[in-house]
């Protein structure tokens, strides 16, 4: 079975600054992918970042990139240049290539961007 | 864009009731699935509908019951109610599976807050 740790239940960051998320997972699979999600106070569930396991490159989209380390099974992410709006809380998901269905979510983590 | 519409937004239903709760999906997404989050919870996979077969099923309780219809929305059936079921619901649909190849990863909905009384 698979599982996602978040190992950050709350974070927080001064506004223009970077910080990083962490996610960690446990797979016997070896064609997956990865994704972060974020929940604003909202409460949509909205698409970050998205990572193929068999692409080395990290994933990169605007401001959001990753660190994604295959052997040690590791998934973090990077905001920089945090805005207000980064507000929320952020969910590492886990999702087997060929699966339809089955996103593994971590317990997330609550970030908070201070002005 | 079209996004994926969930109705009732808010639903408040006392003990033993029965809920109902709806799922329209972006257009031409043919696969939809259910979440429940309970409070302070992450997201927990329910169930899924390709095609409007079931495709996937996850820790869906035997009290509720879901289905795809021909406009490819779902419903999600909801008998004898406990507290425990207060949470939020999500619905997700996803690109035809031929696409699969290019994960965009879902497109959920804004979620139908269940409380039960």
């Amino acid at each position: 079975a698979q599982t996602v740790t978040q190992s950050q239940p709350e974070m927080s960051v001064q506004e223009a600054e970077t910080v990083t998320l962490s996610c960690t997972y446990d797979t016997s699979e070896s064609n997956y992918y990865l994704f972060w999600y974020k929940q604003p106070p909202s409460r949509q569930m909205i698409l970050v970042i998205r990572q193929e396991a068999y692409k080395q490159q990290n994933a990169t989209e605007n401001r959001f990139s990753v660190n994604f380390q295959k052997a040690a099974k590791s998934f973090s992410l990077k905001i920089s240049d945090s805005q207000l709006g980064d507000t929320a809380m952020y969910f590492c998901a886990f999702m087997k290539r060929g699966s339809q269905g089955n996103l593994i979510f971590g317990k997330g983590t609550k970030l908070s961007v201070k002005p | 864009a079209a996004g994926v519409i969930q109705s009732p937004r808010h639903l408040i239903k006392e003990k033993r009731e029965t809920a109902t709760l709806k799922c329209y999906p972006i257009p031409r997404h043919d696969t939809v699935y259910w979440y429940q989050q309970g409070p302070g919870q992450d997201p927990q996979f329910l169930i899924s509908f390709y095609e409007k077969m079931q495709s996937d099923k996850g820790s869906i309780p035997d009290r509720f019951s879901a289905q795809q219809f021909s406009d490819y929305h779902s419903e999600l059936n909801m008998s004898s109610l406990e507290l425990g079921d207060s949470a939020l619901y999500f619905c997700a649909s996803s690109f035809p599976r031929m696409l699969q190849g290019r994960v965009d990863g879902y497109t959920f909905g804004s979620g139908t807050r269940l409380t039960v009384v």
